[in-house]
């Protein structure tokens, strides 16, 4: 079945210095959806990117597809001390897959001021 | 109301007893959708529902699982004789369209402990 694979696990930073998650699938994606979870809370949606090498942009937040929509990733320019959550990707198969979307395992990101 | 709503929020409850847990979607959103989170841990999909149907199961990890989902609105997640191993947080999430189309929509979650 679909696999989607997230890294790294674990990013510690010190404010002001960027940050990168990478999510990778194992089936080529219909589309693919990024979400924040604060500590202690729910997952909060961020962006959804559906076309291939497609690149979009919130603030200091970059989020961008790959050609071959099986990978994508968030950068976080100048990391501030409310960046701290953990990000998830999730893709979503497309054809078959019906509605299923599959969650990587997400990059818990802690900064220090 | 305005967003998702889950009931209890906290359960305790003794290995090999039933719990019920329930979703209370955004009205309107035609999809839903079960996980599991394990402290510290990614989502695990659990079950999927268009309507009142549910194409996708194939996450509900033992026959112990069972959703269903009524009126196209609420939905319900029982877990049977309930072992240690199903502690986590139970989220529900609800969104617009189906088939990933449209962005999740979470509740606050069930946290679950099984004695």
């Amino acid at each position: 079945g679909q696999q989607v694979m997230q890294i790294p696990q674990y990013q510690h930073v010190q404010e002001g210095e960027d940050f990168t998650t990478y999510c990778n699938s194992s089936t080529t994606l219909s589309n693919i959806q990024w979400y924040k979870q604060r500590p202690g809370g729910h997952p909060v949606f961020l962006i959804q990117l559906v076309k291939s090498g497609e690149v979009k942009k919130q603030k200091r937040l970059t989020f961008q597809f790959g050609e071959a929509k099986k990978n994508s990733s968030l950068h976080i320019t100048a990391t501030q001390t409310t960046d701290v959550g953990t990000y998830f990707c999730a893709g979503f198969g497309g054809g078959t897959s019906y509605g299923k979307l599959t969650f990587g395992q997400g990059t818990i990101l802690t900064v220090h001021p | 109301g305005a967003g998702v709503s889950q009931s209890p929020s906290n359960k305790v409850t003794e290995k090999g007893k039933d719990v019920e847990l329930r979703c209370d979607p955004i009205s309107g959103h035609t999809a839903l959708y079960w996980y599991r989170q394990s402290l510290g841990q990614g989502l695990e999909f659990l079950i999927y529902f268009q309507g009142n149907s549910a194409p996708d199961k194939s996450g509900l990890p033992s026959d112990r699982f069972s959703a269903e989902r009524t009126g196209g609105s609420v939905s319900t997640l029982t877990i049977q004789r309930t072992q240690q191993e199903d502690s986590a947080v139970y989220l529900c999430a609800s969104t617009l369209l189906g088939r990933g189309q449209s962005p999740l929509h979470f509740g606050n979650g069930t946290r679950l402990t099984v004695t």
